[in-house]
């Protein structure tokens, strides 16, 4: 069964304060790892998808790398707007989405 | 970019009745369409796959005489959740996906179903 763990759970950053979040998982065959914003209320909001390990990809202030174990989510500079829960989710073969529990990013201006 | 729209955004109903959710993809074919629920603080809980025109596909514990979805169009796909009780009251998401894959995953912005 496929598996996404994702930690902290939560995390509260000063304005500017970088850091990085983490998504570790285990699946048979990955077809693509998917990093997702999340605001109160609404559906996720597309950041990166990324397809083998090595790979980066960057947006902004966010910079998604992935392993063949894990994948990073570093926020650069964090300002208030960045403040959301980020979400990871694994493909398999399937073309199911497999979710974590997601970070609760909270950035303090 | 992709476009999925969820309507409606908040419903209240009453214990008995039943609520349709309709998810529509605005500017590509949604070849398969994807349910979820997520509970308050939790992840998003995969219920049901769905392809055009065929049966959707029900995640094992998901009831799927509760949970009606019907995908009868490239861009349309509704849930009907039938005779609610309080505890069906969640945030239900949809997602979709064309044949190629060159619009990921696209998802709705949701609707929050309060069962009185």
């Amino acid at each position: 069964e496929d598996q996404v763990t994702q930690s902290p759970e939560a995390l509260r950053l000063q304005e500017g304060e970088s850091s990085s979040l983490n998504c570790s998982y285990t699946v048979s065959g990955l077809r693509g790892l998917f990093w997702y914003r999340q605001d109160p209320g609404k559906g996720p909001e597309f950041l990166f998808t990324l397809y083998s390990a090595g790979e980066e990809k960057e947006k902004e202030r966010l910079k998604a790398t992935l392993t063949k174990k894990e994948s990073f989510l570093h926020i650069t500079a964090p300002k208030p707007e960045d403040s959301a829960t980020y979400l990871c989710a694994v493909q398999a073969y399937d073309y199911k989405l497999s979710f974590g529990a997601g970070t609760t990013v909270t950035v303090r201006a | 970019g992709a476009v999925v729209s969820q309507h409606p955004s908040r419903v209240i109903c009453k214990s008995g009745t039943s609520v349709k959710i309709e998810c529509r993809s605005l500017d590509f074919q949604a070849t398969t369409m994807f349910w979820y629920r997520q509970f308050p603080k939790q992840s998003l809980m995969l219920m049901a796959t769905s392809n055009e025109g065929s049966k959707a596909t029900y995640e094992q514990g998901v009831e799927k005489d509760k949970f009606l979805i019907n995908h009868a169009s490239l861009t349309l796909s509704t849930l009907t959740v039938t005779s609610a009780h309080p505890e069906d009251s969640s945030f239900y998401i949809c997602s979709a996906r064309d044949q190629s894959g060159r619009y990921g995953y696209t998802f709705g912005s949701g609707t929050r179903l309060t069962v009185v």
